[in-house]
């Protein structure tokens, strides 16, 4: 699986997007971008992943660059809910074990 | 309803004990796994199985064996703990891909 680079920590005021870069620029063409978030003494949920296309769904939006070596996930409308640990996933379907490579992600703060 | 469910979600014990951890998921996944997250807060898969089958075994001491009952469940027993294995573990079911992951709310192991 290829390597991602996340920022260590970010802060985002309630109610404004908060925009989580994530690069994974040795990326191939068939490993699909995955994001999951971890909140405070809870277990990693998804939130969305794509391939190549922008994608949005009632979570948040990833915006994934044309030549695909870095992403965004957009929270358009953060939340103090939000506030997590974020993590930027790069894997492929044939990943023999199926499992995720979580690294130290991005710790997310959302504030009043 | 719960999607995936660890009992117990705390588990104090001395050192040299075996304890079990037990996880169920009412998804319908053929694929379910074992994670560890230490006090640094990084995640690292240690078992994944596919229709009852270990797929992943991430070198992790024979001390740990996975159970595998049927399809719905996959429980984890310990033996002989040391302190290191203090951590919290997460179980996750997934369809065999395992393109998206569902997580359950981890069981906080703490060995005295």
């Amino acid at each position: 699986d290829a390597k991602t680079t996340q920022p260590t920590s970010m802060d985002c005021a309630e109610g404004r997007a908060a925009n989580l870069p994530c690069n994974h620029s040795t990326i191939s063409g068939n490993e699909y971008v995955y994001w999951y978030r971890q909140i405070h003494s809870q277990g990693p949920q998804y939130i969305i992943h794509g391939l190549k296309n922008n994608e949005t769904n009632e979570m948040a939006s990833l915006i994934i660059t044309e030549d695909r070596k870095s992403s965004t996930l957009i929270l358009p409308h953060a939340t103090l809910r939000d506030t997590a640990v974020y993590y930027c996933i790069v894997r492929g379907t044939t990943n023999s074990g199926y499992a995720l490579n979580f690294g130290k992600g991005t710790s997310l703060l959302v504030t009043p | 309803d719960t999607a995936v469910s660890q009992t117990p979600k705390y588990l104090v014990t001395q050192m040299g004990n075996d304890k079990s951890i037990k996880c169920e998921q009412n998804l319908g996944h053929d694929t379910m796994y074992w994670y560890k997250q230490d006090s640094k807060k990084f995640l690292k898969i240690m078992f994944s199985y596919n229709n009852k089958e270990l797929i992943i075994n991430e070198t992790v001491p024979n001390r740990f064996s996975p159970k595998s009952p049927d399809k719905a469940h996959l429980n984890l027993h310990i033996n002989s703990l040391e302190l290191g294995d203090s951590a919290v573990y997460f179980c996750a079911s997934s369809q065999p891909t395992g393109m998206v992951q569902f997580f359950g709310p981890g069981t906080r192991l703490t060995v005295l």
